[in-house]
C-alpha cells in the first residue's frame, strides 16, 4: 500500500497562506491523493483530492508535483478555525483510505 | 453536514456487554466503510461494505463484526466489549462516480 509522509506540525499565521506538504514517493501511476481534515474529534473532513493535475475548490488548492511523488494543500487565507489535523491520504490496495498522522496545523491570531 | 449520519452520539456501557452503532450512508452511496480512533491515535479502518457485501477488512477485531442492509444502512456490532474498546467510532460512505468519501460525526464509545 502506498504511504504519506508529513510534518507532524506547523504553524502558520492567521491571514497568511498554509501550505502542507506530504511525500508519497511509492504512490502508483492510477491513485489519487486526498486530502481531509478533522477538527478536536470531529469526523474527518473532505477538502480535496487529485490525480496529476493541480486542483482547486472553494475550500483550498492542490499542487501536485509532475513525478507524483509529492503534493502541497494550500489554504489560502488561513483562519482560527482552520486549526485542524490535516490528513494526506492514498487508497489502500483493498480501496479504503489509509490515514497516517497528519500534520497538526495551528493557526495562531 | 457531510449527510452521513451516525447514533448514537454517545455510548457508555459496561464491559463485557454488546453494543450496536448505526451508520446511514449519504443518499445513493453504495459503499459504507467503519474507522476507528482511539485516543490520540490515528483513524484505524475497521471495514467496508459495498451495497451488502464485504468488500474490504482491516484490523477489525473479532469480537467486532458489521453489516449492510438492503436500505444501505450499516451496522457495527461490538462485543465482549473490553476497556480498550473505549474510542471514537467513525462511519463513511461514498458512491459510484466519485471517488471521496464523507464521514459522519462518530460515536464515542466508552466502556466501564
Amino acid at each position: 500500500d502506498a504511504k504519506t509522509t508529513q510534518p507532524p506540525s506547523m504553524d502558520c499565521a492567521e491571514g497568511r497562506a498554509a501550505n502542507l506538504p506530504c511525500n508519497h514517493s511509492t504512490i502508483s501511476g492510477n491513485e489519487y491523493v486526498y486530502w481531509y481534515r478533522q477538527i478536536h474529534s470531529q469526523g474527518p473532513q473532505y477538502i480535496i483530492h487529485g490525480l496529476k493535475n493541480n486542483e482547486t475548490n472553494e475550500m483550498a488548492s492542490l499542487i501536485i508535483t509532475e513525478d507524483r511523488k509529492s503534493s502541497t494543500l494550500i489554504l489560502p487565507h488561513a483562519t482560527l478555525r482552520d486549526t485542524a489535523v490535516y490528513y494526506c491520504i492514498v487508497r489502500g490496495s483493498q480501496g479504503n483510505l489509509i490515514f497516517g498522522k497528519g500534520t497538526k496545523l495551528s493557526v495562531k491570531p | 453536514d457531510s449527510g452521513v449520519t451516525q447514533t448514537p452520539k454517545h455510548l457508555i456501557t459496561a464491559t463485557g456487554q454488546r453494543v450496536t452503532l448505526r451508520c446511514s450512508p449519504r443518499s445513493g452511496d453504495l459503499s459504507v466503510y467503519w474507522y476507528q480512533q482511539s485516543l490520540d491515535q490515528g483513524l484505524q479502518f475497521l471495514i467496508q461494505y459495498y451495497n451488502g457485501e464485504e468488500r474490504a477488512k482491516g484490523n477489525i477485531l473479532e469480537r467486532f463484526s458489521a453489516q449492510q442492509f438492503p436500505d444501505l444502512h450499516s451496522e457495527l456490532n461490538l462485543s465482549s466489549l473490553e476497556l480498550g474498546d473505549s474510542a471514537l467510532y467513525f462511519c463513511a460512505s461514498s458512491g459510484t462516480g466519485r471517488t471521496e468519501a464523507f464521514f459522519g460525526q462518530g460515536t464515542r464509545l466508552t466502556v466501564v
